[in-house]
Formats: C-alpha cells, structure tokens, sequence
C-alpha cells in the first residue's frame, strides 16, 4: 500500500492565490521530509527539507518566502506556494526518509497557475 | 559536488530483448544508491537501494549492480508493462538524493 499521500492531487488557480499542497506519511513516523518540483520531462529538483518542529532548510536558489513549509508533526509536512505566477505550474513531489535511509515519494501534485 | 549521469536518456526495446541502463555517479561519501521507477504524471517508486560495490538486488525482472563508480539496472526479457522512466540517485554525506536525469524505456508488445 501507499507509504505517502499527496493532497491535492491536481490544482488549478488564478495567478495571484496561494495554493497549499499536504504530504503525510502514512506508515511511520518521518522526522524529516522533502519536497521536490519537477519540469516536464525532467528530473527531480530538490527544494527544500523539512524537519519536524523547526525552520525547513532551502536548496540555492529556492525563495523561501514564496514556497513556505511547515512540517507541524511527525505526519504531515505542508508546502505552501505563496502569490503563485504561471512560472510556478509545476509537478510538485514530496517524499518521507525511512530510517534506512530509503526514501518513498508521493505520488505528486501538479499545479497549474492561469 | 554529488553527480549523476544515466544512459541512454531513451531505450526501445521489443518485447522479451534484455538490456540494461547505466547510471554513473560521483559522490562523496555514498551512503546509498537508489533506483526508482517513474510513471508519467505520477511520482517515483522504490525499486533497489544499493549500499556497497559488489552489491547485487533483483526485483521479478530487474536486477541492480553496484561498482564504485557505477551501477546498472538489468531488465530481463521486458514486458510493455515495464515501460516507464527509470530514475537513479545517490545520497552522500547528507540525507538529500541528487538524482539523474533518467532513461525513458519504451518496450514494444
């Protein structure tokens, strides 16, 4: 079964709107999270890392007030896409860190801005 | 800094033809070696996690290798159900994958 969830799974909004995304993991307990963005035809790009109970740390070049992360427990991480512009349209993926180190993605939410 | 390299970027097979997929990779310190397998508009799933050269995993078809440069990822007599992007990445001294940019396997029935 799923290790990870998505939510939503597809979003389409006005440019200008905040859109919020949801990554839970749904079979342990994950400390640490990551969430990823992907172009079409592309690999995955890592944005940022989030860490239970503290600020999440952001890849170069990543804006940190536009892409916002909360990571409020050991379930659920929450990237918020702040004001998002037609260039913020992407495939947005998260995944969960297992203590093994192996790491199980979701199964992504594409957004689309008008 | 941590790289990766995959080939070829795309591979048509016929039905039952094996092959394999290359991932080479520089990194400093590896803690791990993953294969994931991507299907389009969804998100990547596990397939092998490799460790150390030597290191031999195989999955009903698919079978991952590891040197300490590269790794392999060996599809056996493919099925057009195995058609997908096949995605390798490393993690080194951190917890984060840098992953390559993939190779698209196309297999015809």
């Amino acid at each position: 079964g799923a290790v990870v969830s998505q939510h939503p799974s597809r979003v389409i909004c006005k440019s200008g709107t905040s859109v919020k995304i949801e990554c839970r993991s749904l079979d342990f307990q994950a400390t640490t999270m990551f969430w990823y963005r992907q172009f079409p035809k592309k690999s995955l790009m890592l944005m940022a890392t989030s860490n239970e109970g503290s600020k999440a740390t952001y890849e170069q070049g990543v804006e940190k007030d536009k892409f916002l992360i909360n990571h409020a427990s050991l379930t659920l991480s929450t990237l918020t896409v702040t004001s998002a512009h037609p260039e913020d349209s992407s495939f947005y993926i998260c995944s969960v860190s297992r203590v093994d180190n192996e790491q199980f993605f979701g199964p992504g939410t594409r957004l689309t801005v008008l | 800094e941590d790289q990766v390299t995959q080939s070829p970027e795309a591979l048509r097979l016929q039905e039952g033809e094996s092959s394999s997929l290359n991932c080479s990779y520089t990194v400093s310190g590896l803690r791990g070696l993953f294969w994931y397998r991507q299907d389009p508009g969804k998100g990547p799933e596990f397939l092998f996690t490799l460790y150390s050269a030597g290191e031999e995993k195989e999955k009903e078809r698919l079978k991952a290798t590891l040197t300490k440069k590269e790794s392999f990822l060996h599809i056996t007599a493919p099925k057009p159900e195995d058609s997908a992007t096949y995605l390798c990445a490393v993690q080194g001294g951190s917890e984060k994958l840098v992953f390559g940019k993939g190779t698209k396997l196309t297999v015809n029935p």
